[in-house]
């Protein structure tokens, strides 16, 4: 099946400061999808990007899926950013998806 | 709307205990979804369904099944828990409606503990 590597696993930052995190996916994909999952548990999605650039207030993705990739962009990262980020891909349109392991994300105030 | 909903929030089974994790959606999706979360890892697939009367495998089917009889509901039976089955259950649930057809949207979860 499709293999999902997220990168870096961990990150810690100071509020206030930049974040990229990556994903990086094994096959062609038509579906691709970010979410965060707070300290809580809650899975909310950020983008649904199977190519292309997206933009919601601080946090932007990019999709390059002749390559393979996807870039998740956090500015001005704030304490409520804190939690996991999880990409997950599929092949086709409303079928299911494989999440990768996640990037752990730790705002300090 | 309430979006997905899911009960119980938490489960304490004894081994070879049955029970049933129910989902209900409420924007009328087509898809519905069960996923499984281990402590530090990511989501695996359980099952799925494409819609009423249509369900299919995911990554992880053993020792689960699921059925549709509705739109709304996408119950997800566990026969005889065994301890491997302790993880915390996502339902989630996308649809042809909406601009962005394949959004998926989690439930709060289930946290089941199996001794």
């Amino acid at each position: 099946g499709i293999q999902v590597e997220q990168s870096p696993p961990d990150l810690i930052l100071q509020e206030g400061a930049n974040s990229t995190l990556r994903c990086n996916f094994s096959d062609s994909v038509n579906n691709l999808q970010w979410f965060h999952q707070n300290p809580w548990g809650q899975l909310i999605n950020l983008f649904y990007i199977p190519s292309g650039t997206k933009q919601n207030g601080r946090l932007s993705a990019t999709t390059v899926a002749t390559e393979r990739y996807s870039l998740l962009y956090i500015s001005s990262s704030q304490t409520t950013d804190s939690g996991v980020y999880f990409c997950a891909v599929g092949i086709n349109s409303g079928s299911r998806l494989t999440f990768g392991e996640g990037t752990q994300l730790t705002v300090n105030p | 709307n309430a979006g997905v909903t899911q009960t119980p929030k938490f489960r304490i089974l004894k081994i070879g205990q049955s029970m049933t994790l129910q989902c209900t959606q409420d924007m009328n999706h087509n898809y519905m979804y069960w996923y499984r979360q281990d402590p530090g890892m990511g989501l695996k697939l359980i099952y799925y369904s494409v819609g009423a009367g249509i369900t299919d495998k995911g990554e992880v089917p053993n020792g689960y099944n699921v059925s549709r009889s509705t739109t709304e509901d996408f119950p997800l039976r566990l026969e005889l828990a065994a301890p491997s089955q302790t993880s915390v259950y996502f339902c989630a649930s996308s649809g042809v409606q909406e601009r962005s057809t394949d959004t998926q949207y989690f439930g709060p979860g289930t946290r089941l503990t199996v001794l």
